[in-house]
């Protein structure tokens, strides 16, 4: 069984650029997340999507980031402008169902300078 | 606020040793806990989970016990091995809550050495 795709793999742009993360969930998966993982901390949630409906996206910096998940499959994630503090490794996952083991795709690490 | 918290960032073990690794929660409602291993330039895989209903869960070389009075889990490794070197990450979630989010601790370092 495939894992978790996404791309790419690491990314490094200027302070007020545009970047796009994609990821591809696990065939048969109905929940997506989005994490951020400073360096030193744990993954962060920041957007939960059912299907290609948010559940929860409570904790994502919405005047810069934004997130789809087109016909309840693969996502991208968006920043515009990026930050400096942005710098971090965006992790994908996905799960059955919400509130069980989720599954991690490789991370894309994003260097902003 | 740090829901879940690991307060040991490194733990240094020899091969074959026991390893203990330790984790404290501050939400009551947490009623589900993950472990993970994450290894460099990969994401996290899951390792082993235990529900608020049981205070044991063993696969393998991995136990993890739970204690809901003292809000605390830990993960046991026996034997240690050096393929074990890892970053382990403890997380918790609410599964009666319609979110099912996952809250991580800040990960612990486990370095097993010959």
């Amino acid at each position: 069984e495939a894992g978790v795709a996404q791309s790419p793999r690491y990314k490094i742009i200027e302070k007020r650029q545009s970047v796009a993360f994609w990821c591809n969930p696990i065939s048969g998966h109905a929940t997506l997340y989005w994490y951020q993982q400073i360096l030193g901390q744990g993954p962060k949630l920041l957007i939960q999507f059912q299907n290609n409906g948010v559940v929860d996206d409570s904790q994502l910096p919405k005047d810069r980031f934004s997130a789809e998940r087109l016909k309840g499959v693969d996502s991208t994630l968006k920043i515009q402008p990026a930050k400096l503090e942005d710098s971090a490794v965006y992790l994908c996952a996905s799960s059955l169902a919400s509130g069980y083991e989720q599954y991690f795709g490789p991370g894309t690490r994003l260097t902003v300078t | 606020d740090q829901q879940v918290k690991q307060n040991s960032p490194s733990l240094s073990v020899q091969e074959g040793r026991i390893s203990i690794l330790n984790c404290d929660y501050t939400n009551s409602m947490f009623d589900y806990f993950l472990w993970y291993k994450k290894y460099p330039a990969e994401g996290p895989t899951f390792l082993i989970s235990i529900s608020s209903i049981k205070d044991k869960n063993e696969d393998g070389r991995f136990t993890v016990f739970l204690n809901k009075s003292a809000k605390h889990l830990s993960l046991h490794i026996v034997p240690s091995q050096p393929g074990d070197s890892a970053v382990y990450f403890c997380a918790a979630v609410a599964r009666g809550s319609t979110l099912g989010r996952l809250y991580f601790g800040r990960g612990t370092q486990l370095t097993v050495w010959p």
